[in-house]
Parts: structure tokens; C-alpha cells; sequence
């Protein structure tokens, strides 16, 4: 199984709700990453879980706030968002997080939010 | 900031044809890697390059480094409509990607 999965495809949350992006992958990978896409724009790092810790905070506001329950899963929690948080979320895990890592995505959740 | 950046930022070609893809950096790296994303989904890996490589090849895709220059190319010959996609390279530090080139392969 080399494929990661997130849910949901699509999120639509006003910005007194809280929500969760869930992520997960089956293949071993000890290293994931949540990042932000706006449209026609490249990837921008967010996070980064290693061994289940978190290494990498690319100084995310706290509205964003992730969790690694074990090493096949990863969320991230949404609260009090502002439109601007309106984007393409994807994540991605790696075998070890190593500087010649393979990243492979999921195809993303498209949030907006009113 | 070790982010490359593309060019051109967009590109259209005719379906046979080979595209040619620019990427620039500024700081040394250890390899670089470039990536796919069909509209709206997530990133493919196409292929990495270290940094003692200058050429690699991998079916119609031939990546060149140039550390020199800190540049690198990535070349995909007889192009197909299923080539359309927005191709960025990555630089290994923290991945971070450059603006990316949007290609448009018209059948």
C-alpha cells in the first residue's frame, strides 16, 4: 500500500467551528508533514512529525494545532479560522525524514471557510 | 532560503513535443528533487538528483544539475496530454518548492 489517504476531500467551517483534518498511511513512513497549498501557488511546509514528535512548526498560528496519535496517523485541528485560512491542505509522510526522502501526498483537503 | 525557483512560470506546447523546465536555487544543496501535481491534488515524485549527478534519466524524463550555476533543468520528451500538470522542484532543506511551471500539453 503506498497510497496516503486524508479525509475529508472537501470542508466548508465558519470561523467559530472546530474541526479536524485526519491523514493516514500504511507504509511505515516514521516521517509526516501537513502543508498549505493556495490556489497557483507551490506548497508551503507547516509541520513536521518525526518519530511521532514534532520537529518542524514553520510558525503556524496556534489556530492550527497538530496531532500525531501513532505513526500512521496525522490530523490537524482547526479552530477559530479566518478566511484567509481558505486552501488546498495536504499531507505527506516520507520513510524517515531524511534530507533524500521520497515525500509521497494525499490529494489534499480543499477548506473554505465563510 | 534554499527555495528553487522555476521558469518559465507557465508553458503550452503542442502534444510530441519535448518541454523544458528551469529551476534555480541559492544556498548549496545535497540533492534536489522535482515533483508533479495534476490541478488540485496532491504532489507526485518524479525524480531526485543528487548533487555529485549532473544528468539522470528516468523514462521520457532527463533531469540536469548544474551546481555551479545552481540551477537545474528537467526535460520531458514527446510530451502527452497527460503531461498537463504544474511541475516544481524541492530543495531538501525543510522542502521547500519553488513557484512551480504550469504546463499545457494541447493534444
Amino acid at each position: 500500500d503506498t497510497e496516503v489517504t486524508q479525509t475529508p476531500k472537501h470542508l466548508v467551517m465558519g470561523m467559530t467551528n472546530k474541526k479536524s483534518l485526519k491523514c493516514e498511511q500504511h507504509m511505515g513512513h516514521r516521517a509526516m508533514y501537513w502543508y498549505k497549498q493556495k490556489a497557483k501557488k507551490p506548497p508551503e511546509l507547516m509541520f513536521v512529525y518525526s518519530y511521532e514528535k514534532l520537529s518542524i512548526n514553520e510558525s503556524v498560528p496556534s489556530r492550527f494545532s497538530p496531532e500525531c496519535p501513532n505513526s500512521s496517523l496525522l490530523n490537524l485541528h482547526l479552530h477559530a479560522l479566518q478566511p484567509e485560512d481558505s486552501a488546498l491542505y495536504l499531507c505527506a509522510s516520507s520513510p524517515r525524514g531524511g534530507t533524500t526522502d521520497t515525500q509521497y501526498f494525499g490529494p489534499g483537503t480543499r477548506l473554505t471557510v465563510l | 532560503s534554499q527555495q528553487g525557483e522555476e521558469d518559465p512560470q507557465a508553458l503550452s506546447i503542442q502534444e510530441g513535443e519535448n518541454a523544458t523546465m528551469n529551476c534555480s536555487y541559492k544556498t548549496s544543496i545535497n540533492n534536489l528533487q522535482w515533483y508533479r501535481q495534476n490541478s488540485g491534488r496532491g504532489l507526485v515524485h518524479l525524480i531526485l538528483i543528487r548533487s555529485n549527478e549532473r544528468e539522470k534519466h528516468s523514462g521520457r524524463l532527463r533531469v540536469t544539475l548544474d551546481t555551479s550555476k545552481k540551477s537545474s533543468s528537467l526535460l520531458i520528451t514527446a510530451s502527452r496530454a497527460a503531461d498537463t500538470a504544474s511541475y516544481f522542484c524541492a530543495t531538501e532543506s525543510r522542502m521547500r518548492f519553488g513557484a512551480g511551471t504550469r504546463l499545457t500539453v494541447k493534444p
